[in-house]
């Protein structure tokens, strides 16, 4: 099975600035990787998809990037609803997994 | 539309079954993979399994396989997530979601539901 490690598990920012969530995985999965916002009490949410496409209706301060093992998520400018839960989540072969996600406060 | 609605919250006790549902209220049920993915309080995102609508074959995750089984039925266009004995570790909010495009690898869920919380207490 495949291993994801995501980091940082939490984050403090402030509104405007640039972040950058990274995850890896324990081999190799071209580009099936997939990247999704989680606010509290509701259901996750795609934001990217096969690494770097972005899904319709999502800011374009979102971006993602990365092949093979490494991959990130980075949110350009900081905005307040942007303040929730990431989680990565590869779809290279089953059983597919998700990182361990990464909170992003408010600093 | 594919929207996805699922069942009402539960309150179990450990040893009793517990079936909850996932429905494409969109009518584009067909040929579609369906996902499961269990949120324990507090805790991140797992993946459980998921079932292809077109001929009910299914992927587990070995975490989750022989705790639970997943099904649909087509005709309905309802997925199911099903437990023969709940223990209270089953205590989570699970969610239903759909894979697209319809391939083994590449996919992503693009459509959930909005989660089915089970509590299993005694």
């Amino acid at each position: 099975d495949i291993q994801m490690t995501q980091s940082p598990s939490s984050l403090s920012a402030s509104v405007g600035d640039r972040v950058t969530i990274t995850c890896r995985t324990s081999q190799s999965i071209d580009s099936h990787l997939n990247w999704y916002q989680q606010k509290p009490g509701k259901a996750p949410r795609l934001l990217i998809y096969d690494a770097s496409s972005l899904q319709s209706g999502v800011p374009s301060r979102f971006s993602g990037g990365g092949s093979g093992t490494d991959f990130t998520l980075t949110i350009s400018s900081l905005q307040p609803e942007d303040f929730a839960t990431y989680f990565c989540q590869h779809s290279h072969s089953t059983p597919y997994s998700f990182g361990q996600g990464t909170k992003l406060e408010i600093k | 539309e594919v929207q996805l609605v699922q069942s009402g919250a539960e309150v179990k006790k450990p040893g009793e079954s517990l079936k909850i549902s996932c429905k494409d209220s969109g009518n584009r049920f067909s040929n579609s993979w369906i996902g499961w993915v269990r949120q324990m309080p507090g805790k991140g995102l797992e993946w459980m399994g998921m079932i292809y609508t077109g001929d009910s074959e299914i992927r587990y995750s070995p975490s989750f396989q022989g705790h639970v089984t997943i099904s649909a039925d087509k005709s309905l266009n309802i997925a199911y997530l099903h437990w023969s004995s709940l223990k209270a570790s089953d205590t989570a909010m699970y969610y239903c979601a759909r894979q697209w495009p319809s391939n083994i690898v590449g996919g992503f869920f693009d459509i959930w539901g909005q989660g089915t919380m089970v509590i299993v207490s005694s």
